[in-house]
């Protein structure tokens, strides 16, 4: 079983959608890691948080430390947010990522 | 700086041969990762290095897998011989202090026929 599952695996909306992708993990960790990749290309991290909240433009990502959960939010979803979304955690007993499968996300005109 | 640098971007080769992939992490980093992509497998770890020095290698698949890192600005990931099943994009990133945010460069798509 993988320590990080992301739901959903696919995901289709419309422009302006308010979008949300849920990550869950098993295992303590150090922090929790949301990463972009769009088709061909290369890996970006949008979040890496590990208590609370964060926001960047339109994009929110929460974490719940005691229920091992974090969700990334998008509002007002748009074309160029079609990508492929990552979670990833650094376990407390190490420093590499274990990725989720990734959320494929596409965003209709 | 210019981030997270591999080379080379695409390699086609044929099984049985050598390949060498490369990556300069950013400068001032002190621990630089290899991970490889599939379809099936997703994101994996192979292997990290903190100050140069192998710490986790057990994501290496196999004894044709090795990575060395001779100084603070280069990395190598050699595959010999490389076998139809490497095919896979690689990913090399690097981070501070290793909790930090982890900057990844633009992988280098493999692919042995």
């Amino acid at each position: 079983k993988n320590e990080v599952e992301q739901s959903p695996q696919n995901l289709t909306a419309q422009e302006g959608e308010f979008i949300t992708i849920n990550c869950s993990y098993s295992v303590g960790i150090s922090a929790l890691h949301w990463l972009q990749q769009h088709p061909g290309g290369g890996i970006v991290s949008l979040f890496m948080l590990s208590s609370g909240k964060k926001k960047h433009g339109r994009l929110i990502a929460t974490i719940n430390i005691q229920e091992k959960h974090s969700s990334l939010h998008i509002t007002a979803s748009h074309p160029r947010d079609s990508a492929v979304y990552i979670c990833a955690v650094s376990a407390d007993s190490g420093y590499a990522l274990n990725f989720g499968k990734g959320t494929s996300l596409l965003v209709t005109p | 700086d210019a981030g997270v640098i591999q080379s080379p971007r695409h390699e086609v080769t044929e099984m049985g041969q050598e390949v060498t992939l490369r990556c300069k992490p950013i400068s001032g980093h002190d621990y630089l990762f290899w991970y490889r992509q599939t379809m099936m497998r997703g994101l994996e770890l192979l292997i990290y290095f903190n100050n140069n020095v192998p710490i986790d290698d057990s994501g290496m698949p196999e004894d044709r897998f090795s990575a060395k890192m001779p100084n603070a600005s280069f990395s190598t990931l050699k595959i010999q011989p490389s076998e139809p099943r490497d095919s896979a994009v690689y990913f090399c990133a690097s981070s501070l202090l290793g909790v930090g945010e982890a900057f990844f460069g633009q992988g280098t798509r493999l692919t042995v026929v």
